[in-house]
């Protein structure tokens, strides 16, 4: 069963950059047609899409976060990562991980909480 | 790029059918057959409910079902269950390697 699990800093200064890593178990993150996403929700808010990878490196990223985000894979650590810049109070959120493919999130990390705050 | 647009709220008695309606434009829901739904209860990560307008993944109730008509996808449950309450949001393929979901709707059972 595969299994996404995020993992980083709880709390981040405003300016600063968040960083989050998500691991990948039971299955490869290598295989074909598997992309890999960032997804996070402000609380009490709803969803919004960050960006996506895949394994060769390919980055595809949503318009209103592009300008601060980099999404990066380590396949040899069974990883992705995500990198937000220059953070406000307004990127406190649930960051979510997800498994990207045929159009559709399939898997789901537990979500991991961040807050921007001095 | 703007978020789909749902109805924030819908509500429904137990045994009832409601709809969730999913309004994009013709660059997103209009053009493209890859509109997934999910279903949030609280503190949960979203579960997929609906794929590619009205595909269902194994182990989702046949009572979840989609369509789409023009740039408005749906989600219809029938038979409602206490179990169904929770927070659903539309997805929508937006072209050049993009994606939008929805503001989410939250779902009352009565």
């Amino acid at each position: 069963q595969l299994q996404l699990q995020e993992s980083g800093p709880g709390l981040v200064k405003p300016s600063e950059t968040l960083s989050l890593t998500c691991s990948v178990s039971g299955g490869s993150i290598s295989t074909n047609g598997h992309y890999w996403a960032w997804i996070r929700q402000p609380p009490g808010k709803g969803l919004e899409w960050i960006g996506t990878i895949y394994y060769d490196g390919s980055t595809f990223y949503g318009p209103s976060l592009k300008n601060r985000v980099t999404i990066s894979v380590d396949t040899s650590k069974s990883q992705f990562s995500l990198r937000l810049s220059s953070v406000t109070a307004a990127d406190t959120a649930i960051f979510y991980c997800a498994r990207h493919q045929n159009q559709l999130f399939d898997y789901w990390g537990q979500g991991t909480l961040v807050t921007v705050s001095s | 790029q703007s978020a789909l647009t749902q109805p924030a709220s819908v509500s429904g008695s137990p045994g009832q059918s409601i709809t969730i309606s999913c309004t994009g434009a013709s660059s997103d829901v209009g053009s493209y057959n890859f509109v997934s739904w999910y279903q949030q209860h609280p503190g949960k990560a979203p579960k997929l409910m609906i794929y590619e307008v009205n595909k269902r993944p194994s182990g989702v109730s046949n009572r979840f079902s989609g369509s789409k008509s023009g740039n408005t996808a749906s989600l219809t449950i029938s038979g409602l269950q206490a179990e169904d309450e929770g927070d659903y949001y539309c997805f929508s393929y937006a072209g050049s390697s993009t994606w939008v979901f929805g503001g989410g709707t939250k779902l009352t059972v009565l």
